[in-house]
Formats: structure tokens, sequence, C-alpha cells
């Protein structure tokens, strides 16, 4: 009964390498986002997505391209992997309801090692 | 454009004594505050949320904190720790209206280390 999954847990590659990151939530919640962790911990918003559109996009290089399915999954698919890409990739939800505001829901990360 | 600064790295406090990790915030416009707490090599878990009304809001594991709007703060508190308290924790904002709306800004985190 997992509320927010990853998959995987651990993803070691190569630089130059493409790899996605999957994550789905069975909240029935309509927001999703992604969230990087670097190695001091700081943890920064990367996308977010509302029922399949992209709402937030900070700066982060276009190699990251996200892709939402249906509202339930939320994607990351990263081109030509960089040193500087390995972090903790975390995924987020959260339901988006009016005259309400829910906090996110967090899943237990993917640790991402580019060597 | 909001920012959340967490004024202590590192806490480190005996078992059974108090604690207060601090969290200082800005914005333009009125926000939503949390903290999470980090486990070593776990996800994120909510401690406590401020939405709205008392400034004083409990959450799990016997932790609170206090929305001071004047001061811009929002610290944690403990009045007794135990050693299972030991994680890094971060405070977090969001803002109530505009394009950051939804968007969570965390702070630098600080590791609290509860010694026997």
């Amino acid at each position: 009964d997992t509320a927010v999954s990853q998959t995987p847990k651990y993803l070691v590659t190569q630089m130059g390498n493409d790899k996605s990151i999957k994550c789905e939530q069975n909240l029935g919640h309509d927001t999703m986002y992604w969230y990087k962790q670097d190695s001091k911990k700081f943890l920064k918003i990367m996308f977010s997505y509302n029922n399949k559109e992209l709402i937030i996009n900070e700066t982060v290089p276009n190699r990251f391209s996200p892709k939402s399915p249906d509202k339930a999954h939320l994607n990351l698919h990263i081109n030509s992997l960089e040193l500087g890409d390995s972090a903790v990739y975390f995924c987020a939800s959260r339901p988006t309801l009016a005259g309400a505001f829910y906090e996110q829901y967090f899943g237990p990360g993917t640790r991402l090692t580019v060597t | 454009a909001q920012s959340v600064t967490q004024l202590d790295s590192q806490v480190p406090v005996f078992e059974e004594a108090p604690v207060e990790l601090r969290c200082n915030y800005s914005s333009s416009v009125s926000v939503y505050l949390f903290w999470y707490v980090q486990y070593p090599n776990q996800g994120l878990q909510l401690l406590l949320k401020y939405l709205s009304g008392s400034t004083l809001v409990k959450g799990i594991n016997g932790f609170e904190a206090e929305f001071n709007k004047s001061q811009t703060s929002f610290h944690l508190r403990k009045p007794s720790v135990h050693i299972s308290d030991t994680a890094e924790y971060f405070c977090a904002v969001s803002e109530s209206r505009g394009t950051s709306y939804g968007k969570l800004t965390f702070g630098q985190g600080t590791i609290l280390t509860v010694h026997p």
C-alpha cells in the first residue's frame, strides 16, 4: 500500500548514458513534483505537473525531460548524464482542491550515481 | 521569490534535553510553512504544518512549532528528545498565491544528533 513509489531505488551509470526514473502515486493526487537533493542535502524543485500538464519548470538543463502519461505517474528522463547529475531524486505528490491547501507526500528517493 | 534559512546546520543535544531548530523565511505574500524530517537513507516525512489559524502547531513525535509573522520565523521545538530523533530536519515554505503557489522551497537542513 505504498503511497508514492519510485523505481529504481539505486541507479549507477556512466557519463553520457540516458536513463529514466519512474514515479507512481496511488493517493489519487493530481499534482506531482520532482526534486533534486545534492550531496550537501540541499533540496530543490525541478518540475511540477498538474493533471499531466507542466506547471513548474525550474532552471533545469534540457537534458532533463519529465513525462506524465497520466496523473498517477510522473517519470524523469535524463539524457547524456554528467557527473554533476549524481544526486538523490525525490518524487512528491499532493492533491489540489479548491479552497484548501495540502502538503506534499514524498517518495523514498532514487540515488543516482554517475561515474 | 520565497526563501528559507535554517540558522543551524548541526545541533547536538543530550537525550531528554529540550531542543529548538530555528527557521526563518522570506516572502512577499502570505505563506504556508512545513517541517519535514529525513532519517538516514530515507525519504521525507511531514512532521507538522502551518496553514492558518493558531500559530502554535503540534505535529508527530512530540514536536511543535510556532509561526511568528512579525519575525518571519517558524522554529521547531521538542521538550525532551530521544535517540530516535536523530535525523535531518528541513523547514519549507510555499506561497499561498501567485506563480510560486504550491512550490516548496526548502531550507538547507539541520542535522539533529541526540547523544545518550
